[in-house]
């Protein structure tokens, strides 16, 4: 069936930090690919998409590019905000069938002034 | 995208009560999600809600204990029936598009229930 993996976190790092959070898949076909983040006491905002590969999702300084070779999508941030603190959820959804998102555990990530 | 609001936002419930969780859109939408976010674990779906059909339940969900309305296009509540200490989590919904097939979902701010 259709998975994402996560690096454990926590993550906590410096303000101005350069920022990596790891998700690979594993799903048959071409699924489109997500990043959800949750800020304390918030619901999920979605931050980028991708939906087909070399696709490269970007918002607010975030980026993420689909690469089906390594079945990744990796978030990546040049230099973190104490304000990015928040969970990243990575999730995929098949738009074929049931249209069912399937995510990743959440990494949690904390920025020190 | 849509705005999507949840009422209650938190509650505090005794167990073996009932608690009916709202869900409104902006926006017709074809497709309504409800998932579940234990503490501090990933979301997992509940079901799918389309109007004018039941709601589709996932592997480990029925029924009888989420019982979910979908009256109209812009609406939806999720009841949480027979609550145990087990079903404090968060609860979100999310919906589609407006029409047609899409890949994303906007999600609401969620609900936060703890049973005592």
């Amino acid at each position: 069936g259709n998975s994402v993996t996560q690096m454990e976190g926590p993550v906590t790092l410096s303000e101005e930090a350069f920022l990596t959070i790891n998700c690979t898949y594993t799903a048959t076909g071409y699924p489109s690919l997500f990043w959800y983040v949750q800020y304390p006491g918030e619901g999920l905002q979605l931050l980028l998409k991708a939906t087909k590969a070399d696709d490269k999702g970007s918002n607010k300084g975030f980026e993420a590019t689909y690469r089906k070779e390594t079945t990744s999508f990796h978030l990546e941030k040049g230099s973190v905000q104490v304000s990015d603190s928040a969970v990243y959820f990575c999730a995929l959804i098949k738009i074929q069938g049931a249209q069912k998102l399937v995510f990743g555990q959440g990494t949690r990530l904390t920025i020190n002034p | 995208s849509a705005v999507i609001s949840q009422k209650p936002s938190r509650d505090i419930c005794q167990r073996g009560t009932s608690l009916t969780i709202q869900c409104q859109v902006d926006s017709q939408v074809t497709m309504m999600f409800w998932y579940r976010q234990q503490p501090g674990q990933s979301l997992t779906l509940i079901a799918t809600a389309n109007q004018g059909s039941e709601a589709t339940y996932e592997s480990g969900f029925v029924i009888d204990k989420f019982p979910i309305s979908r009256p109209n296009l812009t609406f939806s509540t999720l009841t949480v029936s027979n609550m145990s200490p087990e079903d404090s989590s968060i609860y979100l919904c999310s919906v589609g598009p407006t029409q047609g097939l899409t890949d994303t979902q906007y999600f609401g701010p969620g609900t936060r229930l703890t049973v005592l």
